[in-house]
């Protein structure tokens, strides 16, 4: 069984400042991991994954997030935050017979100006 | 370019009536899902089907049923709509490959009075 806690169900930042929203995760399996981005009234986008390899994965729109297995952690950043950013952010790890996704509970990121 | 095809974006039922969600892909994808979004819950898995007549129970699949007799279509069924089955409801799909990203749809928002 999987499971994903996103700590902060809202997260405020300046535009400029850093983008930090937080996702552990708990797999029996060597987990693949996924945020994904909702901006209003559209649907799922993935921003980035990871699988195997390098434990540092770049999204798009600037966003990278970093696997660290010791930390169960998937947290996701952005150095430098723009208006456009504004949505929920959802962190999900894959796993079970058909590698199903399990989602956390979603991050809404407001951006002041 | 590739699709997971939502029938309907809104639909309002009554309470009792058999709802029928559909979802029908174009990818030859193995693997289908439905979620169901809230907020504050993120995304929860109500049943997924890895194959044409294959089913699965996700996390919350009480109140609903599936009906997959074609590989491209997955359907969602309420037999007897409730309140609070009142949601935005999320089909996706994917390939059997460990790497494959899901599809999703862009969603049907069912209210039930």
């Amino acid at each position: 069984a999987q499971s994903v806690t996103q700590l902060g169900s809202h997260v405020s930042v300046s535009e400029g400042a850093l983008v930090l929203l937080r996702c552990n995760y708990s797999s029996s399996v060597p987990p693949y991991l996924f945020w994904y981005v909702q901006y209003p009234n559209q649907g799922l986008q993935l921003l980035l994954k990871y699988t195997t390899g390098a434990t540092l994965v770049k999204g798009i729109n600037g966003f990278e997030a970093e696997f660290k297995k010791s930390e169960t952690s998937f947290h996701l950043t952005k150095p430098s935050a723009h208006m456009s950013d504004a949505a929920e952010y959802f962190c999900a790890v894959s796993g079970g017979s058909a590698r199903q996704l399990t989602f956390g509970s979603g991050t809404q990121l407001t951006v002041l100006p | 370019d590739v699709k997971v095809t939502q029938s309907s974006r809104y639909l309002v039922k009554r309470t009792g009536e058999k709802v029928f969600l559909e979802c029908v892909q174009d990818m030859d994808h193995e693997n289908m899902f439905w979620y169901r979004q809230d907020p504050g819950l993120g995304l929860r898995l109500i049943y997924f089907s890895y194959d044409v007549k294959m089913k699965e129970k996700g996390d919350i699949p009480e109140g609903y049923s599936v009906s997959r007799e074609k590989k491209e279509r997955f359907s969602l069924i309420l037999e007897s709509a409730s309140t609070n089955q009142t949601s935005m409801y999320l089909c996706a799909s994917r390939t059997r490959g460990q790497g494959a990203l899901n599809t999703f749809g862009s969603g049907t928002r069912l209210t039930v009075v």
